[in-house]
């Protein structure tokens, strides 16, 4: 069956770190991949989108990886900070022509000072 | 300023009423979408809209009904059919749903219902 997994419920990293979030799906072939931030009570944002060609892709402290060998992308924010506590949401397109995002559960990453 | 609103952020009912929340899009885009959020479960797709008029189910339409006679407009109703209302709703757009358009989503509307 078709899944889309997020590594882990919740994570919690120091200031300072790096941070590194998982997102490993199955019987999907994306031609891209997005990750999105989600406050609490709030509706999730757009952060960053990578396609199959594209290894790598940064936004100021955001690194996006995506390996379809692995299907698997990493989501790294570097030099943490408290305000980047969030749920942090993969999703892909079922590449199935015209067919929505599959969202993964995200992962709730919580920096501490 | 452009975006989605939904409203009301909060809403109440009875068991057995149909309820419907809003979701307005200023934005032109010729995509909208619902999804239902629970603790744990992360976004699951109700249903969705490539254009006026037109609309297909997702994953979990069972209960829900929707309409797109505008543009920017795509309110949801949450029929007494439906088994377990309570949840946080999203609404979204995005400019189609051909790849690779990321979706901007409303703020949410929080339904209890007892």
């Amino acid at each position: 069956s078709q899944k889309i997994e997020q590594n882990s419920e919740a994570l919690n990293i120091q200031e300072g770190k790096t941070a590194t979030l998982t997102c490993n799906y199955t019987n999907y072939s994306p031609a891209y991949l997005q990750w999105y931030r989600q406050d609490p009570g709030r509706g999730p944002v757009f952060l960053l989108l990578i396609r199959e060609n594209e290894k790598e892709k940064r936004k100021e402290r955001l690194k996006v990886t995506f390996d379809t060998t692995l299907k698997q992308s990493l989501f790294h924010i570097t030099a943490s900070q408290p305000a980047d506590s969030a749920t942090y949401l993969c999703a892909l397109d079922p590449s199935s022509g015209n067919t929505p995002l599959v969202f993964g559960k995200g992962t709730r990453l919580s920096v501490i000072a | 300023d452009g975006g989605i609103t939904q409203s009301p952020k909060y809403l109440f009912r009875k068991e057995g009423q149909n309820v419907t929340l809003s979701c307005e899009q200023n934005l032109n885009h010729d995509a909208m979408y619902w999804y239902r959020q629970d603790p744990g479960q992360g976004l699951r797709l109700i249903y969705y809209s490539q254009i006026v008029n037109d609309f297909q189910k997702g994953d979990i339409a069972e209960g829900y009904s929707v309409s797109r006679e505008k543009k920017e407009s795509f309110p949801l109703t949450v029929t007494s059919a439906q088994k377990n209302p309570t949840a946080f709703y999203l609404c979204a757009s995005s400019i189609s749903t051909d790849a690779p358009y990321e979706q901007y989503f409303g703020p949410g509307t929080r339904l209890t219902v007892t």
